[in-house]
């Protein structure tokens, strides 16, 4: 079993539809857990981070942590055509366990929002 | 946020070869780390590199293939040595600019070796 697991897609919706996209994971010593959005030919840039389980809110996104059933959320709402690109979820222990900081990446999903 | 650059953009290289890849930071950071994104794959972690000491390599990876320099807090260098096709992939730098929370990513070097 991996470590992250991420349906890859790829995923077509409307535009101003809402997108959900999911991580699991089974190293519950997981403490961060982020999403990041990578453009075509471009570096991940962050979305979002959360710490230990709860909501985060950000304009238009929303993250959610479940620590109880190793479920991650992220949610998009009204999305925009700009929003079209591949979407990647990891996570992170901090610095216990002698893990250094080490991010445990999913492989993606890739999200089309089509005009 | 950090801003981070990274250079070559892409290279195409003969096998046998080795390739250096630079990374720079706008401001002074404790650690560094260089990932792998192959196609279809998860970025990997490659290395974690912090100033003033070895640099602490992942399963799978060694020092003779991936040679790396930290000669300063605001940058990095990742060799690629002895190039062959299965090396082909963007190769990513990244800062952790807080307590571990997370890390900020450079815009990739896509290499292909033919």
């Amino acid at each position: 079993q991996k470590e992250v697991e991420q349906d890859p897609g790829p995923l077509s919706v409307p535009e101003g539809a809402i997108v959900s996209l999911n991580c699991t994971y089974s190293n519950s010593a997981f403490q961060y857990f982020m999403w990041y959005r990578q453009y075509s030919r471009k570096g991940p840039e962050l979305l979002m981070y959360t710490y230990s389980s709860g909501n985060k809110e950000d304009g238009r996104f929303t993250a959610q942590v479940d620590k109880s059933s190793k479920y991650i959320s992220l949610f998009i709402r009204d999305s925009q055509p700009s929003d079209s690109a591949t979407y990647l979820c990891a996570m992170s222990q901090g610095n216990s366990g002698g893990s250094n900081y080490k991010l445990t990446f999913g492989k993606g999903t890739l999200l089309t929002v089509n005009p | 946020s950090a801003v981070i650059s990274q250079k070559p953009s892409r290279d195409i290289c003969q096998r046998g070869t080795s390739l250096t890849i630079q990374c720079q930071v706008d401001s002074q950071v404790t650690m560094m780390f260089w990932y792998r994104q192959q196609p279809g794959q998860s970025l990997t972690l490659i290395a974690t590199a912090n100033q003033g000491s070895e640099a602490t390599y992942e399963s799978g990876f060694v020092i003779d293939k991936f040679p790396i320099s930290r000669p300063n807090l605001t940058f990095s260098t990742l060799t690629v040595s002895n190039m062959s096709p299965e090396d082909s992939s963007i190769y990513l730098c990244s800062v952790d600019r807080g307590a571990g929370e997370t890390q900020y990513f450079g815009p990739g070097t896509r290499l292909l070796v033919l």
